[in-house]
Protein backbone atom coordinates (compact mmCIF):
# COMPACT_ATOMS: atom_id res chain seq x y z
CA UNK A 1 0.00 0.00 0.00
CA UNK A 2 1.83 3.12 -1.32
CA UNK A 3 1.63 6.77 0.30
CA UNK A 4 3.41 9.02 2.06
CA UNK A 5 3.62 8.49 6.12
CA UNK A 6 4.20 11.24 8.42
CA UNK A 7 4.80 11.07 11.97
CA UNK A 8 4.36 11.94 14.90
CA UNK A 9 0.36 12.71 14.42
CA UNK A 10 0.84 15.64 17.71
CA UNK A 11 4.50 17.07 18.84
CA UNK A 12 4.53 19.16 21.75
CA UNK A 13 8.29 21.70 21.49
CA UNK A 14 9.47 23.32 24.65
CA UNK A 15 10.99 26.74 24.85
CA UNK A 16 14.87 26.51 22.99
CA UNK A 17 14.17 22.47 21.75
CA UNK A 18 14.38 21.49 18.37
CA UNK A 19 12.41 18.81 17.33
CA UNK A 20 12.44 16.63 14.29
CA UNK A 21 9.11 15.50 12.15
CA UNK A 22 9.43 12.70 10.30
CA UNK A 23 8.18 11.53 6.33
CA UNK A 24 8.90 8.59 4.68
CA UNK A 25 7.15 7.78 1.11
CA UNK A 26 7.22 4.36 -0.78
CA UNK A 27 6.32 5.88 -3.76
CA UNK A 28 9.67 5.93 -5.65
CA UNK A 29 9.26 9.75 -5.75
CA UNK A 30 12.37 11.45 -6.66
CA UNK A 31 11.35 14.94 -4.74
CA UNK A 32 9.90 15.97 -1.53
CA UNK A 33 8.64 18.82 0.02
CA UNK A 34 7.90 20.37 3.07
CA UNK A 35 4.53 23.00 3.54
CA UNK A 36 3.45 24.85 6.52
CA UNK A 37 -0.32 25.24 7.08
CA UNK A 38 -2.09 27.67 9.43
CA UNK A 39 -5.55 29.00 10.37
CA UNK A 40 -6.90 30.16 6.98
CA UNK A 41 -3.77 30.44 5.25
CA UNK A 42 -2.75 28.60 1.92
CA UNK A 43 -0.20 26.22 2.30
CA UNK A 44 3.33 27.70 2.11
CA UNK A 45 6.51 26.20 0.86
CA UNK A 46 9.45 25.53 3.80
CA UNK A 47 11.92 23.67 1.79
CA UNK A 48 11.78 20.92 -1.05
CA UNK A 49 14.39 18.21 -2.52
CA UNK A 50 14.38 17.25 -6.16
CA UNK A 51 17.40 14.50 -5.80
CA UNK A 52 18.95 12.73 -2.96
CA UNK A 53 21.81 14.75 -1.12
CA UNK A 54 19.71 17.74 -2.74
CA UNK A 55 17.50 20.10 -1.24
CA UNK A 56 16.22 24.22 -1.29
CA UNK A 57 15.17 26.81 0.49
CA UNK A 58 11.41 27.41 -0.02
CA UNK A 59 9.47 30.74 0.92
CA UNK A 60 9.60 30.64 4.59
CA UNK A 61 13.11 28.45 5.50
CA UNK A 62 14.35 30.34 8.14
CA UNK A 63 14.49 28.50 11.19
CA UNK A 64 13.78 25.14 9.67
CA UNK A 65 16.34 22.64 8.51
CA UNK A 66 16.12 19.36 6.27
CA UNK A 67 18.38 16.67 5.29
CA UNK A 68 17.77 13.99 2.30
CA UNK A 69 20.28 11.07 2.84
CA UNK A 70 17.91 8.72 1.10
CA UNK A 71 15.13 8.36 -1.60
CA UNK A 72 12.31 7.59 0.74
CA UNK A 73 13.06 10.69 3.52
CA UNK A 74 13.01 13.76 3.88
CA UNK A 75 12.78 14.87 8.11
CA UNK A 76 12.39 18.48 8.76
CA UNK A 77 13.99 19.97 12.15
CA UNK A 78 12.44 22.69 13.47
CA UNK A 79 14.63 24.27 15.41
CA UNK A 80 14.79 26.94 18.53
CA UNK A 81 15.09 30.03 16.37
CA UNK A 82 11.77 29.01 14.54
CA UNK A 83 9.89 31.87 17.37
CA UNK A 84 6.29 30.56 15.98
CA UNK A 85 6.13 26.47 15.36
CA UNK A 86 2.85 26.43 15.94
CA UNK A 87 1.04 25.16 12.65
CA UNK A 88 0.43 22.07 11.07
CA UNK A 89 3.65 20.50 8.98
CA UNK A 90 2.68 18.83 5.45
CA UNK A 91 5.22 16.84 3.49
CA UNK A 92 4.37 15.84 0.23
CA UNK A 93 6.17 14.20 -3.09
CA UNK A 94 6.11 13.60 -6.55
CA UNK A 95 7.52 12.33 -9.51
CA UNK A 96 10.46 14.43 -11.02
CA UNK A 97 8.65 14.40 -14.41
CA UNK A 98 5.62 15.87 -13.44
CA UNK A 99 6.59 17.55 -10.13
CA UNK A 100 3.04 19.79 -9.74
CA UNK A 101 1.04 16.66 -9.29
CA UNK A 102 1.76 16.30 -5.19
CA UNK A 103 0.81 13.66 -3.21
CA UNK A 104 0.52 14.98 0.52
CA UNK A 105 1.22 13.08 4.07
CA UNK A 106 -1.56 13.35 6.53
CA UNK A 107 0.34 15.99 8.69
CA UNK A 108 1.73 16.41 12.06
CA UNK A 109 0.48 19.29 14.27
CA UNK A 110 3.10 21.18 15.96
CA UNK A 111 2.20 22.87 19.40
CA UNK A 112 4.31 25.09 21.30
CA UNK A 113 4.12 24.35 25.11
CA UNK B 1 4.18 38.46 -8.38
CA UNK B 2 3.32 35.07 -6.72
CA UNK B 3 -0.37 35.50 -5.25
CA UNK B 4 -3.10 33.27 -5.74
CA UNK B 5 -6.48 34.65 -4.36
CA UNK B 6 -9.80 32.56 -3.75
CA UNK B 7 -12.87 33.27 -2.57
CA UNK B 8 -15.46 32.12 -1.06
CA UNK B 9 -13.66 31.68 2.46
CA UNK B 10 -16.57 29.46 3.55
CA UNK B 11 -19.79 28.30 1.03
CA UNK B 12 -22.82 26.59 3.08
CA UNK B 13 -25.09 24.79 0.54
CA UNK B 14 -27.93 22.54 1.21
CA UNK B 15 -27.47 18.33 -0.68
CA UNK B 16 -28.32 18.51 -4.31
CA UNK B 17 -27.24 22.37 -4.56
CA UNK B 18 -24.45 23.33 -6.84
CA UNK B 19 -21.49 24.94 -5.28
CA UNK B 20 -18.55 27.04 -7.30
CA UNK B 21 -15.04 28.39 -5.43
CA UNK B 22 -13.63 30.90 -7.75
CA UNK B 23 -9.67 31.58 -8.03
CA UNK B 24 -7.46 34.39 -9.36
CA UNK B 25 -3.71 34.25 -10.14
CA UNK B 26 -1.41 36.74 -10.51
CA UNK B 27 1.20 35.36 -12.63
CA UNK B 28 0.89 34.98 -16.57
CA UNK B 29 3.25 31.95 -17.01
CA UNK B 30 1.21 29.84 -14.57
CA UNK B 31 0.40 26.29 -16.92
CA UNK B 32 -1.00 24.12 -14.32
CA UNK B 33 -4.25 24.39 -11.87
CA UNK B 34 -4.86 21.70 -9.51
CA UNK B 35 -7.71 21.74 -6.73
CA UNK B 36 -6.94 19.68 -3.83
CA UNK B 37 -9.48 18.77 -1.15
CA UNK B 38 -8.89 18.80 2.82
CA UNK B 39 -10.66 16.71 5.16
CA UNK B 40 -10.09 17.26 8.60
CA UNK B 41 -7.08 16.42 10.12
CA UNK B 42 -6.00 14.80 7.05
CA UNK B 43 -3.56 16.08 4.33
CA UNK B 44 -5.00 17.84 0.79
CA UNK B 45 -5.59 15.25 -2.12
CA UNK B 46 -5.69 16.52 -5.51
CA UNK B 47 -9.51 16.10 -7.29
CA UNK B 48 -9.22 17.80 -10.50
CA UNK B 49 -6.33 19.66 -12.41
CA UNK B 50 -6.49 21.11 -15.80
CA UNK B 51 -3.53 22.66 -17.75
CA UNK B 52 -3.16 26.13 -19.63
CA UNK B 53 -4.08 24.78 -23.24
CA UNK B 54 -7.42 23.39 -22.03
CA UNK B 55 -10.44 25.34 -21.09
CA UNK B 56 -12.47 23.33 -18.82
CA UNK B 57 -12.66 19.25 -17.91
CA UNK B 58 -14.54 17.29 -16.24
CA UNK B 59 -14.92 14.27 -13.82
CA UNK B 60 -18.30 13.40 -13.09
CA UNK B 61 -19.57 15.49 -10.76
CA UNK B 62 -16.60 18.32 -10.43
CA UNK B 63 -15.25 20.39 -13.29
CA UNK B 64 -12.70 23.08 -13.33
CA UNK B 65 -12.73 26.18 -15.99
CA UNK B 66 -10.05 28.40 -16.76
CA UNK B 67 -9.89 32.10 -18.60
CA UNK B 68 -6.18 32.82 -19.17
CA UNK B 69 -7.46 35.80 -20.39
CA UNK B 70 -8.88 37.13 -17.26
CA UNK B 71 -6.29 35.04 -14.97
CA UNK B 72 -9.16 32.83 -13.39
CA UNK B 73 -10.15 29.35 -12.61
CA UNK B 74 -12.78 27.71 -10.92
CA UNK B 75 -14.24 24.38 -9.06
CA UNK B 76 -17.66 23.88 -9.93
CA UNK B 77 -19.21 20.53 -8.08
CA UNK B 78 -22.98 19.34 -9.13
CA UNK B 79 -25.26 17.48 -6.99
CA UNK B 80 -23.54 18.17 -3.44
CA UNK B 81 -23.46 15.70 -0.77
CA UNK B 82 -22.81 15.73 2.90
CA UNK B 83 -19.46 13.91 2.15
CA UNK B 84 -18.08 17.15 0.02
CA UNK B 85 -17.86 18.96 2.91
CA UNK B 86 -14.14 19.55 3.06
CA UNK B 87 -12.01 22.53 3.32
CA UNK B 88 -10.63 23.18 -1.25
CA UNK B 89 -7.70 24.52 -1.89
CA UNK B 90 -6.71 25.93 -5.61
CA UNK B 91 -3.20 26.48 -6.39
CA UNK B 92 -1.00 27.56 -9.37
CA UNK B 93 2.22 26.76 -10.93
CA UNK B 94 5.13 29.20 -11.06
CA UNK B 95 7.91 28.23 -12.77
CA UNK B 96 11.54 29.47 -10.83
CA UNK B 97 14.48 30.00 -12.93
CA UNK B 98 15.88 27.35 -11.73
CA UNK B 99 13.25 25.32 -13.49
CA UNK B 100 11.34 24.06 -10.89
CA UNK B 101 7.71 24.53 -10.99
CA UNK B 102 6.44 25.81 -7.65
CA UNK B 103 2.51 25.34 -6.87
CA UNK B 104 1.34 29.14 -4.81
CA UNK B 105 -2.15 27.84 -3.07
CA UNK B 106 -5.00 29.63 -2.01
CA UNK B 107 -6.43 30.48 1.13
CA UNK B 108 -9.13 27.58 1.15
CA UNK B 109 -12.37 27.91 0.74
CA UNK B 110 -14.57 25.78 4.00
CA UNK B 111 -17.34 24.05 2.18
CA UNK B 112 -20.48 23.14 3.72
CA UNK B 113 -23.02 20.59 2.68
CA UNK B 114 -25.83 20.38 5.07
CA UNK B 115 -28.19 17.05 4.16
Amino acid sequence: DGGITQSPKYLFRKEGQNVTLSCEQNLNHDAMYWYRQDPGQGLRLIYYSQIVNDFQKGDIAEGYSVSREKKESFPLTVTSAQKNPTAFYLCASSMASTNEKLFFGSGTQLSVL
Amino acid sequence: GENVEQHPSTLSVQEGDSAVIKCTYSDSASNYFPWYKQELGKGPQLIIDIRSNVGEKKDQRIAVTLNKTAKHFSLHITETQPEDSAVYFCAASIRRNTGFQKLVFGTGTRLLVSP
